[in-house]
């Protein structure tokens, strides 16, 4: 099976940076991926790491390392608008996508 | 990045009702797609997986004869509450996978907020 732990919540300042940790145990990994999702909206693609390292993409920037099952997303000049829930999802050797419980941030002025 | 098109956006029906729910790749062919259901503040639990031509595959605890599915075409997959009841309640999304490549990212809908009152 899968499991996949991320913190409930969190809370940033605006302009500040956070980051939003992401542990995974899976049998035959796959690929992880980071989504935001604002309330009552379909979530949408921000990353995906299947090797170790970072990856950057403008203010979002992620980071995998598959022999510690560990994932973080790191977002920088945080803006009002980033407040949301931020998921990981982690897809094993069946193609299959299982997703975290989500981080709801917070961001204040 | 692909299109992924889910109709209706919001439903409101009444219990014993039926509610069918579409899912459409508007720019690429899918032969996976999948339904999750996501209840507030909680994250996404995928319902089903449904393959282009052939039977969907549920996951454990999800009813096959209530959560109907059909994926008669490689753009388009069906989701049918049947006989739905107020603890179908929910925000149902669905995802669809590009055939040509297993590499990318599921493109998901814009979800589906269904009310049975």
């Amino acid at each position: 099976g899968q499991n996949i732990d991320q913190p409930t919540e969190m809370t940033a300042t605006e302009g500040a940076i956070v980051q939003i940790n992401c542990t995974y145990q899976t049998s035959g990994f796959n690929g992880l991926f980071w989504y935001q999702q604002h309330a009552g909206e379909a979530p949408t693609f921000l990353s995906y790491n299947v090797l170790d390292g970072l990856e950057e993409k403008g203010r979002f920037s992620s980071f995998l390392s598959r022999s510690k099952g560990y994932s973080y997303l790191l977002l920088k000049e945080l803006q009002m608008k980033d407040s949301a829930s931020y998921l990981c999802a982690v897809r094993n050797a069946g193609n299959m996508l299982t997703f975290g419980g989500g981080t709801r941030l917070m961001v204040k002025p | 990045g692909a299109v992924v098109s889910q109709h209706p956006s919001r439903v409101i029906c009444k219990s014993g009702t039926s509610v069918k729910i579409e899912c459409r790749s508007l720019d690429f062919q899918a032969t996976t797609m999948f339904w999750y259901r996501q209840f507030p503040k909680q994250s996404l639990m995928l319902m089903a997986t449904s393959n282009e031509g052939s039977k969907a595959t549920y996951e454990q605890g999800v009813e096959k004869d209530k959560f109907l599915i059909n994926h008669a075409s490689l753009t388009l997959s069906t989701l049918t509450v049947t006989s739905a009841h107020p603890e179908d309640s929910s925000f149902y999304i669905c995802s669809a996978r590009d055939v040509r490549g297993e590499n990318t990212e599921a493109f998901f809908g814009q979800g589906t907020r269904l009310t049975v009152v």
